[in-house]
């Protein structure tokens, strides 16, 4: 069975734009969770999707948003670019409550 | 603040050797923890989990133990392998005003000398 699958892997911004992620969940899996990775704050929460709805968020700016198909693949949005928004972000999927199975990420920078 | 976090940030062990690597936890009313290992370049993987009503688990090499009277977690490895070497997170799940979400400590590199 495939394994979770993010595009793009790498990507650079300038700042005041917007970028889109997607993530394709492993077959099967309803939830999609996102992350943000960076060394200094570790690994944070952003949202969760199940069945096309947010279910849980965490507490980033609006400028994060994100939704989820039928299909259950997810995409997530940060409007207008900061710095601060460099990072590794990473798309989880699961099938039983929070036992997630990570992609291997889009590492953004904003420059 | 993050309500997880580990007492070291960089472990190295002798291959062969059992590893241990800790985490400390502040919410008392956690029910949910895991592990995770995460390689250079790759997502984490899940590694296991522990419920609060469980003071241990045990997988393949590796041991959970949850002291939930000083809220400490911990993951052993046994004989500990050059393949182990990567970072453990911990992580706890959080639930608050109605959300739900997976707290994350800072992590340990763990390195396996040959």
């Amino acid at each position: 069975k495939a394994g979770v699958t993010q595009t793009p892997r790498y990507l650079i911004k300038t700042r005041g734009q917007q970028v889109t992620l997607s993530c394709s969940p492993i077959s099967g899996h309803r939830s999609v969770s996102w992350y943000q990775q960076t060394p200094g704050q570790g690994l944070q929460f952003l949202f969760e999707y199940f069945s096309e709805t947010q279910r849980n968020k965490g507490n980033f700016p609006g400028r994060f948003s994100g939704r989820q198909f039928s299909n259950s693949r997810s995409e997530m949005n940060v409007s207008t670019l900061e710095l601060g928004d460099s990072a590794l972000y990473l798309c989880a999927s699961s099938l039983r409550p929070w036992e997630q199975f990570f992609g291997p990420g889009t590492r953004l920078t904003v420059l | 603040g993050e309500s997880v976090g580990l007492h070291l940030p960089t472990l190295s062990v002798q291959e062969g050797d059992n590893s241990i690597i800790n985490c400390a936890y502040s919410n008392s009313a956690s029910d949910y923890f895991i592990w995770y290992k995460q390689e250079s370049g790759k997502g984490p993987q899940f590694i296991i989990d522990i419920r609060s009503n469980m003071d241990k688990r045990q997988g393949q090499r590796v041991t959970v133990l949850l002291n939930k009277t000083v809220k400490h977690l911990s993951l052993q490895i046994a004989a500990t392998q050059p393949g182990d070497s990567a970072v453990y997170f911990c992580a706890e799940r959080d639930r608050q005003g109605g959300s739900e979400k997976l707290v994350f400590g800072k992590g340990t590199k763990l390195t396996v000398n040959p």
